[in-house]
This record gives C-alpha cells, sequence and structure tokens, in this order.
C-alpha cells in the first residue's frame, strides 16, 4: 500500500533562518507531488506541483522554493524565513499513470509539519 | 474565477441524527468534485469523489455525496452521525489540470 511522510512534524524557526521539510511517498511509482500551505486550519493554498523529477511548478510567488530530487521525494525550502510563513504545510501525491486526467485523481495527504516562525 | 464554496463554518448534529455538509461550486466545464475529512493535527483524508454518472456517490466511514447540476451544488451526508465523525471537512473541484480548489471547510461537531 503506498503511504506519505513528512517530518518533521512540528518546528520553530526564528525568522531569517532556512527552511527545508521533506515528504517522501513509498509504493507508488512517478505520483504527482504537491505543496499545500493550510493557514489558521481551514482552507489550502497550493503553493508547488511537481509531475517528475526536476519538474517544479509555482502557484503562488513568495518566499519559498521546491525540489524534486527523486522520484518519490518532494521538498521545500526557503532561505530566509518570514513570519508570514508561519502555518501547517501539507505535503500530497496523487496517481500518475499516462492513462489517468490528473484532475480527477483523489489526493493522498501526509499529517503535515507545523512550523512557527518567531 | 473558478471558486468552491462551504456556506457553513460549524454544523451541530446530536448522535444518531442525519448530517449533511453543505458545498457549491462556480467552475467552467464538467467539474471533478471531492471531500476530504481532517482531524486534529493530521492531514486531509480522502472520503469520496464524484467524475461522472450517478449522482449519489458513496464513499468511506458511511458518508455520501449528492450531486445536483442544476443547483451546482454536492451536499455530503450521513444517515447516522458518530462522535467519531467530528472532524474539519473540505469539499474541492477540480474541472482540469492539477490545480484543485478547495472550499474553506465546515467544521463538524457530533454531540453524544
Amino acid at each position: 500500500s503506498q503511504t506519505i511522510h513528512q517530518w518533521p512534524a512540528t518546528l520553530v524557526q526564528p525568522v531569517g533562518s532556512p527552511l527545508s521539510l521533506e515528504c517522501t511517498v513509498e509504493g507508488t511509482s512517478n505520483p504527482n507531488l504537491y505543496w499545500y500551505r493550510q493557514a489558521a486550519g481551514r482552507g489550502l493554498q497550493l503553493l508547488f506541483y511537481s509531475v517528475g523529477i526536476g519538474q517544479i511548478s509555482s502557484e503562488v510567488p513568495q518566499n519559498l522554493s521546491a525540489s524534486r530530487p527523486q522520484d518519490r521525494q518532494f521538498i521545500l525550502s526557503s532561505k530566509k524565513l518570514l513570519l508570514s510563513d508561519s502555518g501547517f504545510y501539507l505535503c500530497a501525491w496523487s496517481s500518475a499513470r499516462d492513462s489517468i486526467e490528473p484532475s480527477n485523481q483523489p489526493q493522498h495527504f501526509g499529517d503535515g509539519t507545523r512550523l512557527s516562525i518567531l | 474565477a473558478q471558486s468552491v464554496a462551504q456556506p457553513e463554518d460549524q454544523v451541530n448534529v446530536a448522535e444518531g441524527n442525519p448530517l449533511t455538509v453543505k458545498c457549491t461550486y462556480s467552475v467552467s466545464g464538467n467539474p471533478y468534485l471531492f471531500w476530504y475529512v481532517q482531524y486534529p493535527n493530521r492531514g486531509l483524508q480522502f472520503l469520496l469523489k464524484y467524475i461522472t454518472g450517478d449522482n449519489l456517490v458513496k464513499g468511506s466511514y458511511g458518508f455520501e455525496a449528492e450531486f445536483n447540476k442544476s443547483q451546482t451544488s454536492f451536499h455530503l451526508k450521513k444517515p447516522s452521525a458518530l462522535v467519531s465523525d467530528s472532524a474539519l471537512y473540505f469539499c474541492a473541484g477540480n474541472t482540469g489540470g492539477f490545480k484543485t480548489i478547495f472550499g474553506a471547510g465546515t467544521r463538524l461537531f457530533v454531540k453524544a
């Protein structure tokens, strides 16, 4: 069965420090991968998605970047964190077999990283 | 602009009673619609989806959802609520591509 892991679960960082959040997926090949930010336990904002190694699409210009160095690894980074980067960050994957339309595939989420910036 | 709306911030229901969590959508083309549930400090869990065909979709944990094209709605329902159903519920939609639009979420409280 497929599983998705995110770490760390919680992180407290000072303003101006760098960030690296990791997400890995097991049990599936060539998944579509997503990074979301959830503010105040409510709506989700899509930050990045990736359809393959080294292929990153950014949805919102911001202080963050993403990378996909391996098929099932997705990393969210920042060089200098801002107070406004605080939030709950969620990684997700969806199936991406050739015959499947990505828009009708459910997404499967990790348990998130709660990031607090001081 | 495409959007998914959940008009209720919170729904309260007594255990054993039927529950409904409302969702309306405004998208161009034929939508793919989803419901997810989120428990505290956890990620979202997929409950069910509508792609095409039967307007009544059955999903996990006894939940079902009714697609109504004329009312552009996709309400989540369960015949008999459990205390353990208390959580945050998200409706989501997509008409193509990789960007799924999520509603703001509805908090469901089931009282024993």
